[in-house]
């Protein structure tokens, strides 16, 4: 069964490097989501993307944070300098359709910034 | 304004019963909604949907109940094994342009007892 996959599993930085977190969608998906999950709350919004373009972000997702899809099967999620209250769990999904479409999740990476 | 939430943070289950964990959803105009499993150190994992024009759906042993009059919806687990054991969400689709935001509930944490 096709599922989302994320590299690497966890990422330890100091606080103001850069992170990159790469996923790879299902293959035939179009739509590609990041969330992020702070420790013991729930699932928060990041980004969608669609047709090499973000779609919609949240208020968490600032200038630090950018998104790109460099070729036909990863999705990376950068943060340019990273922040102690970056540290979360983040989840990229991704959707064949959109609208009324199941979004699969990936089994995240957890960053934690020191 | 449009939110997703949980009655109770932890339900506790015997092995074999049925559980049940509600949701109760503020915005009358959504029309999709997700349960999704989350077990420790995964991502959320699809477990069934509901459009807005079903009253219920049925899965592999559970079951999704949808009440539009009191904007409340329910994930009943069937015969309850040792693996259902984890954090249970409740997501809303975003409509128009927020088409492919998932709004995630706090999470019911379901415990099985033998």
């Amino acid at each position: 069964e096709p599922e989302v996959t994320q590299t690497p599993s966890h990422q330890v930085t100091q606080m103001g490097q850069e992170v990159i977190l790469r996923c790879v969608p299902i293959s035939n998906h179009l739509y590609f989501y990041w969330y992020r999950q702070i420790l013991g709350q729930k699932v928060e919004f990041l980004v969608s993307f669609y047709n090499n373009e973000i779609s919609e972000k949240s208020e968490i997702f600032d200038d630090q944070f950018s998104v790109e899809r460099p070729d036909g099967s990863n999705f990376t999620l950068k943060i340019r300098s990273t922040k102690l209250e970056d540290s979360a769990m983040y989840f990229c999904a991704s959707s064949n359709q959109r609208g009324l479409d199941t979004q699969y999740f990936g089994p995240g990476t957890r960053l934690t910034v020191l | 304004g449009e939110s997703v939430g949980l009655h109770l943070p932890t339900l506790s289950v015997q092995e074999g019963d049925n559980s049940i964990i509600n949701c109760a959803y503020s915005n009358s105009a959504s029309d999709y909604f997700i349960w999704y499993k989350q077990e420790s150190g995964k991502g959320p994992q699809f477990i069934i949907d509901i459009r807005s024009n079903m009253d219920k759906r049925q899965g592999q042993r559970v079951t999704v109940l949808l009440n539009k009059t009191v904007k409340h919806l329910s994930l009943q687990i069937a015969a309850t094994q040792p693996g259902d054991s984890a954090v249970y969400f409740c997501a809303e689709k975003g409509q128009g342009d927020s088409w492919g935001k998932l709004q995630f509930g706090a999470g019911t944490q379901v415990v099985v007892t033998p």
